[in-house]
């Protein structure tokens, strides 16, 4: 099983600060396999990344993502209110089982 | 792409409950589906796979021997059979699967509680 561990566990940031939040695996994760998503409090999580560095419909420019291997990244370039909240990545190839990391919390400073 | 989930509510610990998932705007059965849980303020927690012939079926450690997975492609829905539920089932269940990116539905709430 590949374990993701996301790293900070809170990030206390001003609105129009840059966030970078890091996700890093156990093992190597095929690019092609690795999913960011926003969620906040009472909703489902919103998909933002996939493919390690692909925008999903409707997803603002400010975020952005790379990485492969085992060390992946979202960067959000100047954080809105709306941006406020937790992220998670997600590990999701051919073989189960699916794995998410822990999850980062944005948060006003 | 549309997945929605359905069976949700309040059970007693030592209860069951099936919950359905209807897929639609994909070929449901070429895919693998999947349902993933989150408990009350935790994170996301992968629960239980099938392949897309049902052939195979895979579990997490925390259900194995309770939950049971199927899926029936003539209608397009994948089921999850939950036995012998706990407090710790209490989550929101979302059912997914991947076509080049994760596909989500917007979840069904299971309450585990005397």
């Amino acid at each position: 099983e590949i374990v993701l561990t996301q790293s900070p566990g809170t990030l206390s940031l001003s609105p129009g600060e840059r966030a970078t939040l890091s996700c890093r695996a156990s093992q190597s994760v095929s690019s092609s396999y690795l999913a960011w998503y926003q969620q906040k409090p009472g909703q489902a999580p919103r998909l933002l990344i996939y493919g390690a560095s692909s925008r999903a419909t409707g997803i603002p420019d400010r975020f952005s993502a790379s990485g492969s291997g085992t060390d992946f990244s979202l960067t959000i370039s100047r954080l809105e209110p709306e941006d406020f909240a937790v992220y998670f990545c997600h590990q999701y190839g051919s073989s189960p089982p699916w794995t998410f990391g822990q999850g980062t919390k944005v948060e006003i400073k | 792409v549309q997945l929605l989930e359905s069976g949700g509510g309040l059970v007693q610990p030592g209860g069951s409950l099936r919950l359905s998932c209807a897929a639609s705007g994909f070929t449901f059965s070429t895919y693998a589906m999947n349902w993933v849980r989150q408990a009350p303020g935790k994170g996301l927690e992968w629960v239980s796979g099938i392949s897309n012939s049902g052939g195979d079926t895979y579990y997490a450690d925390s259900v194995k021997g309770r939950f049971t997975l199927s899926r029936d492609n003539s209608k397009n829905t994948v089921y999850l059979q939950m036995n012998s539920l706990r407090a710790e089932d209490t989550a929101v269940y979302y059912c997914a699967f991947s076509r080049g990116r994760p596909y989500w539905g917007q979840g069904t709430l299971v309450t585990v509680s005397s």
